[in-house]
């Protein structure tokens, strides 16, 4: 049963625009949330996260919105640049260490 | 900088070997995981480690073991590799502690011929 979801597989943005990536998640005792990026043929890297308590955080152009309500939340880049073309996995934690992953969503960013 | 190694990037094996791979961290993190990562399946969790000699069943434990007699080394252990088991294998590690972000290695691609 997969308890975090990312329902688009691919996703492709000219260079410049937004680019947003979303997830679901089904189950409501998550309460952090995170965001990887992976290159292909490395592992993936951590990009940025949120607590339930918050319903945005920024860091430079990735801003992450939950949306506790609806079980949502979605990465924004902005604006998107080339090097951005990964593979992004939305993430939640549950019992504190044992992480649930995304299926992914593999960005293009067309320049 | 956070460094987790993975001893093989490609690993080839046959039908019933026991095939080991191989994690070690310098991070000096208590926490290690081993995930499988395969198309339209994301990254599901084997096994995890929360100390040394400490052990957790991950969501798909089923044909595989793991061993940490060493806080920095986490190995997983194929018993009799299958060729449902080709896929790429990654290992984490992290802080103790709520929410910690998990650092990863490069991944093992694994074949199972």
């Amino acid at each position: 049963d997969q308890q975090v979801k990312q329902n688009s597989p691919s996703l492709s943005v000219q260079e410049g625009r937004i680019s947003i990536l979303n997830c679901d998640y089904t189950n409501s005792m998550f309460d952090y949330f995170l965001w990887y990026k992976k290159y292909p043929a490395e592992g993936p890297t951590f990009l940025i996260s949120i607590s339930s308590i918050k319903d945005k955080n920024e860091d430079g152009r990735f801003t992450v919105f939950l949306n506790k309500s609806a079980k949502h939340l979605s990465l924004h880049i902005v604006p998107s640049q080339p090097g951005d073309s990964a593979v992004y996995f939305c993430a939640a934690p549950l019992t504190g260490n044992q992480f649930y992953f995304g299926t992914g969503t593999s960005l293009t960013v067309i320049p | 900088d956070v460094k987790v190694t993975q001893s093989s990037r490609y690993l080839v094996k046959r039908t019933g070997e026991k095939v080991f791979l191989e994690c070690v961290q310098d991070m000096d993190h208590e926490n290690m995981f081993w995930y499988r990562q395969d198309p339209g399946l994301g990254l599901r969790l084997i096994y995890f480690s929360y100390d040394v000699k400490m052990k957790e069943k991950g969501d798909i434990p089923e044909g595989y073991s793991v061993s940490r007699e060493k806080k920095e080394r986490f190995s997983l252990i194929l018993e009799s590799a299958s060729t449902n088991q080709t896929s790429m294998y990654l290992c984490a590690s992290s802080l103790r502690g709520s929410n910690q972000p998990q650092h990863f290695g490069d991944g093992t691609r694994l074949s199972i011929l």
